[in-house]
């Protein structure tokens, strides 16, 4: 059964170090998310990407953050400059369509700790 | 603002029991539901969608969509021990209407299903 991966599992940085989140959506997929979810937190929407743009982003995603899909399979979310409130699990997602409600489907996750 | 709200329990119920989740939404433009199941440290995943009034059924899961009352609920028959997790509700707009396109999470109600 086709799913979305994430690479690295865990990822530990020091604060004001830039790191780059990797994922492969499901590769019949058009539309690809990022979330996050601060420990013992709900889920939160960051961006939303589709035919090589963003076509949503929430108030957390500010200059800090970019996303990109640098070849056919990949799409990653890179934070320049993290700091500790950064300290979360991110998740990317991927759904078949977006402009209704087909289902996403998340990956397993990044766990980005800074110190 | 849209909200998804859920009783964070715990929910506790017995093996074999039905299992009753409840989650309202605040926000009109929310089209469609979801249901995830979340593990302790792990990702969500997918188990139930609803997009129109009415019950779903699916396996030992049913969900049910009441867009009036602003309502969607989960029932789980035959609890399993399984089962135990926290369980997040999901709404997503009617993008066509100018809703966007991203998940909006509730905090999740947390299910333990005891021998």
């Amino acid at each position: 059964e086709p799913e979305v991966t994430q690479t690295p599992s865990h990822q530990v940085t020091q604060m004001g170090q830039e790191v780059i989140l990797r994922c492969v959506p499901i590769s019949n997929h058009l539309y690809f998310y990022w979330y996050r979810q601060i420990l013992g937190q709900k889920v939160e929407f960051l961006v939303s990407f589709y035919n090589n743009e963003i076509s949503e982003k929430s108030e957390i995603f500010d200059d800090q953050f970019s996303v990109e899909r640098p070849d056919g399979s990949n799409f990653t979310l890179k934070i320049r400059s993290t700091k500790l409130e950064d300290s979360a699990m991110y998740f990317c997602a991927s759904s078949e369509k977006g402009l209704t409600a087909y289902e996403q489907y998340f990956g397993p996750g990044t766990r980005l700790t800074v110190t | 603002q849209k909200e998804v709200e859920q009783n964070s329990g715990p929910l506790s119920v017995p093996e074999g029991a039905i299992a009753s989740l409840n989650c309202t939404y605040s926000d009109r433009v929310s089209q469609s539901f979801f249901w995830y199941r979340q593990y302790s440290g792990k990702s969500p995943e997918l188990i139930m969608s609803i997009y129109s009034n009415g019950d779903k059924e699916d396996g030992r899961f049913t969900a049910q969509l009441n867009k009036a009352s602003q309502y969607v609920s989960l029932l789980i028959r035959d609890s399993q021990p399984s089962d135990s997790a926290t369980y997040l509700c999901a709404a997503f707009p009617n993008i066509l209407t100018g809703g966007g396109n991203k998940l909006t999470f509730g905090t999740g109600t947390q299910l333990k299903v005891e021998l």
